[in-house]
């Protein structure tokens, strides 16, 4: 257990939906990393926060957002679903968030968009 | 820019042998390099981390992986293998420099142990 959480595991919904993803990071730490694994795209870095404030973008769509909350939270939303959104989508979380910061992984959210 | 290439999508031993998983970076200034594991339906857990400290790392599991900046490479070493190693690694590097710490991740390599 790396001691970072997401919510739901599974999330089944339909093309043009909005969904959210929450990520509860380890205790202490201060930065939150997205990332999005499919089998065509493999594993890609969408988006980091460092405390409330967003420090790096990846390879992150327009239709897709997030934040991170005063208590360190983050929420991943996502809208206007296509059927490629479908994949497993991780957060992670270090101390310091600065390069070579070691990141620990949640167990991940699958989404199906049908 | 920073990246990684592992070589081998899948690779299969037999319970005993040596698991060899290899990794090659490209790196302009010294490089963070991870190896996570990925089991079956779960989220990646850190094996080991090289931070310039020393060349042979050691990780979790029994696996350890050697820098060699000469041949710009990471391999992941085992000396014998378990089934219970079967799994999906990733080799990653962490880019961005200062503040930011997004991690380039390898197309993965699937590894199979036979009995």
């Amino acid at each position: 257990d790396s001691g970072v959480t997401q919510t739901p595991k599974h999330l089944i919904t339909a093309t043009g939906q909005r969904v959210t993803l929450r990520c509860s990071p380890r205790s202490g730490d201060l930065s939150v990393y997205w990332y999005q694994q499919s089998l065509d795209q493999g594993l890609q870095f969408l988006i980091q926060y460092y405390n409330g404030e967003e420090r790096a973008k990846g390879n992150i769509l327009e239709r897709f957002s997030a934040q991170q909350f005063p208590d360190l939270h983050s929420e991943l939303n996502l809208s206007s679903l296509e059927l490629g959104d479908s994949a497993l989508y991780f957060c992670a979380s270090s101390a310091t968030g600065g390069t070579g910061d070691t990141q620990y992984f949640g167990p991940g959210t699958r989404l199906t968009v049908l | 820019a920073q990246s990684v290439t592992q070589l081998g999508s899948h690779v299969s031993v037999s319970e005993g042998a040596l698991v060899l998983l290899r990794c090659n970076y490209s790196s302009s200034v010294p490089p963070y390099l991870f190896w996570y594991v990925q089991y079956p339906n779960q989220g990646l857990q850190l094996l080991l981390k090289y931070t310039s400290a020393a060349t042979l790392v050691k990780g979790i599991n029994g696996f350890e992986a050697e820098f060699k900046k000469s041949e710009t490479s990471f391999h992941l070493t085992k000396p014998s293998a378990h089934m219970s190693d079967a799994a999906e690694y990733f080799c990653a590097v962490s880019t961005g420099g200062g503040a930011t710490n997004k991690l380039i991740f390898g197309t993965g390599t699937l590894l199979a142990v036979q009995p």
